[in-house]
């Protein structure tokens, strides 16, 4: 079955460093693949998504692109603030049925002043 | 406007005893889910509905889960005679229907069995 597999965290930056958080999938066809993220005692909310091989997601300074030949759809960002504390989600979705994700177990990401 | 509301925030239950939890959809919104998300573990889906009918609940972990939706609105997810595994943050999303649209999420109930 389809699974998504994120690297271990907590992640533990010092403000304006740079950010990569692995993601790989497994996956038949050609799902779209997302990034979640959840902000302490908030639920999670769609950070950016990829629907095809080669599309890059971005907002707020992250992006992630969707590597078909890797299974991989890596989140980076040039320059963390301590705002971006938060627990990331890798996700992805096959089209038809009902579409329901697949999550992996969440990054946590904490950065220091 | 409103997003997703859970309620309570914050659940702490006595092994055995029943729990109820309840989401409030995004007005409009025709698809609800029911996500468990455990420590150290990723969202686990439980259950969604399509209007007031659950097309697929293939996800709850036992029949001491339950669920239903009326009105095409609120939900209520039920555990019965609860136990230390349940133990999570339980969390709902909504969409404007079960095809491509992005899900909403609730800010979660978490659920402590002692």
């Amino acid at each position: 079955g389809d699974s998504v597999t994120q690297m271990e965290g907590p992640v533990t930056l010092s403000e304006e460093a740079f950010l990569t958080i692995n993601c790989t999938y497994t996956a038949t066809g050609y799902p779209s693949l997302f990034w979640y993220v959840q902000y302490p005692g908030e639920g999670l909310q769609l950070l950016l998504k990829a629907t095809k091989a080669d599309d890059k997601g971005s907002n707020k300074g992250f992006e992630a692109t969707y590597r078909k030949e890797t299974t991989s759809f890596h989140l980076e960002k040039g320059s963390v603030q301590v705002s971006d504390s938060a627990v990331y989600f890798c996700a992805l979705r096959r089209s038809g049925g009902s579409y329901i994700p697949t999550f992996g177990r969440g990054t946590s990401l904490i950065v220091h002043p | 406007g409103a997003g997703v509301s859970q309620s309570p925030s914050n659940k702490v239950t006595e092994k055995g005893k029943d729990v109820e939890l309840r989401c409030d959809p995004i007005s409009g919104h025709t698809a609800l889910y029911w996500y468990r998300q455990s420590l150290g573990q990723g969202l686990e889906f439980l259950i969604y509905f399509q209007g007031n009918s659950a097309p697929d609940k293939s996800g709850l972990p036992s029949d001491r889960f339950s669920a239903e939706r009326t009105g095409g609105s609120v939900s209520t997810l039920t555990i019965q005679r609860t136990q230390q595994e349940d133990s999570a943050v339980y969390l709902c999303a909504s969409s404007w229907g079960t095809g491509d649209y992005e899900q909403y999420f609730g800010p979660g109930t978490r659920l402590t069995v002692t």
